[in-house]
This record gives structure tokens, C-alpha cells and sequence, in this order.
């Protein structure tokens, strides 16, 4: 089964970007039509879908981040990347990383631990 | 964007008695295709969400066989025949029909 793990800063200021790195392992980003998201969890609240990356590189993204938020792919190192421009306290929550399990459904088999950002001064 | 409510919101249970959470979309999950875009998940403490149900009723690899899941349109409902201890946490339902992508408020489960 696919590992996914994210990492990053824990802690943006306000105004800045949020950037975030997804590494998948045991397996390969580039075979397989899978669809990547990212998506979040306010803290103490429910989840919320940001966006997702096709493997072609095609994305869609949530309008509720008000097109502020950069989803990418990095098939050579096997890395999903997020970027999220002008953050206000209402970015704190937990990222994660999660792919899509293919074929007919759409629907997320393998998940990253989670990573909390918190957006302060 | 398609909003998903669910019922109850939290949901004492005792261990080996049956439990059930309800999941409504404000429109059909059907696909043209003939497929329902309606996935169940668990959150349990501490942990990322697992997948439990996709495609309304299809059981995920490594899900027991306590957990199913039903409905059709807008309805849907996700049961566990007997809870045991381990399925404490929170379950959410998912719309996969149509992007974004909408989650549930989420059914708290815990021991009674």
C-alpha cells in the first residue's frame, strides 16, 4: 500500500504562503490515473477538500480558498506540493495529503498523518 | 456545492449492539453511469481518516464486515451490526459525485 507523509513548516505568519510537501512511497506518482488531494481539518472540526492534482497534471481546486491555493506535482521525486498564498488565522488546521484509490470510484484508500499548521504572528 | 447533512451527530452505543448513522445529500449522488458517488469514513482519535464504504456500498480492503453501507439518490446510511470497542471516533460521509468534493458535519461514536 502507498505511504504518504507530509512535511513542512508548523508555523506561517500571517499574509505569507503556506507550502507544504507531500512524499508518497512505495509506489510511483506517474503510474497509475490517480487523483491527489490535499485537504484539511480545522482544529477540532470537521474536513474540508482543497483541491486535487490529476497524474497528467490537470487540477481543480475548492472556490472556498478563493484561488489561492497552488496544487503540484513532482513525479521525479514522488512529491505532492501545496501552496497556499496570503494565510489568515482561518488557515490554522491539520493538512493532509490523501490519493484517490482509482478506477470507477472516488474515494480516498491511503491518507498522510496530518500535518498542523498554525498561522500566527 | 453539494451539502451533506448527517444524523445523529453523536451517537452513544454499547458494544455488540448494532449502530446506525444517516447520511443525506441536497441533491442525488447518482451518476449517469450508473454509480453513486457516496464514500463513509472513520476518524479515529489521534488518526487520519480511513476509508470504510465507497461507492455507497462497497466495503474497502481490510474494512470488517460489521460495517455497510446503503441507500440510494440522497439517502444513505452506514451501519455496524455489532460495535466493538475499536470503532469509536468519528464518521464522516463524503459526496464524490461533483467537485468540491463535500464532507458531513461528522457522527461522533463513543462507548456508552
Amino acid at each position: 500500500q502507498v505511504q504518504l507523509q507530509e512535511s513542512g513548516p508548523g508555523l506561517v505568519k500571517p499574509s505569507q504562503t503556506l507550502s507544504l510537501t507531500c512524499t508518497v512511497s512505495s509506489g510511483s506518482m506517474s503510474s497509475g490515473d490517480y487523483y491527489w488531494s490535499w485537504i484539511r481539518q480545522h482544529p477540532g472540526k470537521g474536513l474540508e477538500w482543497i483541491g486535487h492534482i490529476y497524474y497528467s497534471g490537470s487540477t481543480y481546486y475548492n472556490p472556498s480558498l478563493k484561488s489561492r491555493a497552488t496544487i503540484s506535482l513532482d513525479t521525479s521525486k514522488n512529491q505532492l506540493s501545496l501552496k497556499l498564498i496570503s494565510v489568515t488565522a482561518a488557515d490554522t488546521a491539520v493538512y493532509f495529503c490523501a490519493r484517490d484509490q482509482g478506477g470507477n470510484s472516488i474515494a480516498f484508500d491511503s491518507w498522510g498523518q496530518g500535518i498542523l499548521v498554525t498561522v500566527s504572528s | 456545492d453539494i451539502v451533506m447533512t448527517q444524523s445523529p451527530l453523536s451517537l452513544p452505543v454499547t458494544p455488540g449492539e448494532p449502530a446506525s448513522i444517516s447520511c443525506r445529500s441536497s441533491q442525488s449522488l447518482l451518476h449517469s453511469n450508473g454509480y453513486t458517488y457516496l464514500d463513509w469514513y472513520l476518524q479515529k482519535p489521534g488518526q487520519s481518516p480511513q476509508l470504510l464504504i465507497y461507492l455507497g456500498s462497497d466495503r474497502a480492503s481490510g474494512v470488517p464486515d460489521r460495517f455497510s453501507g446503503s441507500g440510494s439518490g440522497t439517502n444513505f446510511t452506514l451501519k455496524i451490526s455489532r460495535v466493538e470497542a475499536e470503532d469509536v471516533g468519528i464518521y464522516y460521509c463524503m459526496q464524490a459525485l461533483q467537485t468540491p468534493l463535500t464532507f458531513g458535519p461528522g457522527t461522533r461514536v463513543d462507548i456508552k
